[in-house]
């Protein structure tokens, strides 16, 4: 059974600062997720990560993919309240296209 | 439309009622997902249709919900006799063929009372 665990569950953190989400899965897999959702929106993608080593970047988010680890990150470079948000990483269940979400992570930038 | 269209944005049913939830694919997306979100259970995968093939069910949680893709296009998920824990967000999400980025639509709000 694929388990996908993110961490940490909430995190404040103030404007200016950095921090990183981890994204953990159980099973092998070459690809991963990352979504956006704000409060009683829909998910708006962010990356989709296709290989070890993946790399991209978008703004003040980077996420990297390491599969032999099995997992990847999210950082987040001087925090803006605009990135106030819950974050999902999902990762798809073997050959298929069935993604296990996270937990999520909800993050809250304050002044 | 640019997104995924879904209809209704919110039902509220009573229980035992029967509850369809349309979805309307990106122009010429091939692949379709339906995904629930709820408190309790998170973001969960139900069904996804590719093209002509066979529909992956597995995540449908009981006899109760069933969905269909007319065309290759819109989908129709329905609940039979709903259940109060059958309220939840209810996502569609569609894919080009050639494309990895899944994009979702802005849900259907069940609450069955």
């Amino acid at each position: 059974e694929l388990k996908v665990e993110q961490n940490p569950l909430f995190l404040s953190m103030q404007e200016g600062k950095n921090y990183t989400i981890y994204c953990n899965y159980s099973t092998t897999s070459d690809r991963l997720y990352w979504y956006r959702q704000d409060p009683g929106k829909s998910l708006e993608s962010l990356f989709v990560l296709l290989s070890n080593g993946a790399v991209k970047q978008e703004g003040r988010l980077m996420a990297s993919l390491d599969t032999k680890a099995r997992l990847s990150t999210l950082h987040i470079t001087a925090a803006v309240h605009d990135l106030s948000a819950t974050y999902f990483c999902a990762v798809p269940l073997g050959n298929t296209d069935k993604l296990i979400f996270g937990t999520g992570t909800r993050l809250q930038v304050f002044p | 439309g640019a997104g995924v269209s879904q209809s209704p944005s919110n039902k509220v049913t009573e229980k035992g009622k029967d509850v369809e939830l349309r979805c309307d694919p990106i122009s010429g997306h091939t692949a379709l997902y339906w995904y629930r979100q709820s408190l309790g259970q998170g973001l969960e995968f139900l069904i996804y249709f590719q093209g002509n093939s066979a529909p992956d069910k597995s995540g449908l949680p009981s006899d109760r919900f069933s969905a269909e893709r007319t065309g290759g296009s819109v989908s129709t998920l329905t609940i039979q006799r709903t259940q109060q824990e059958d309220s939840a967000v209810y996502l569609c999400a569609s894919r080009i063929a050639s494309g990895n980025t899944i994009y979702f639509g802005e849900g259907s709000w069940l609450t069955v009372v």
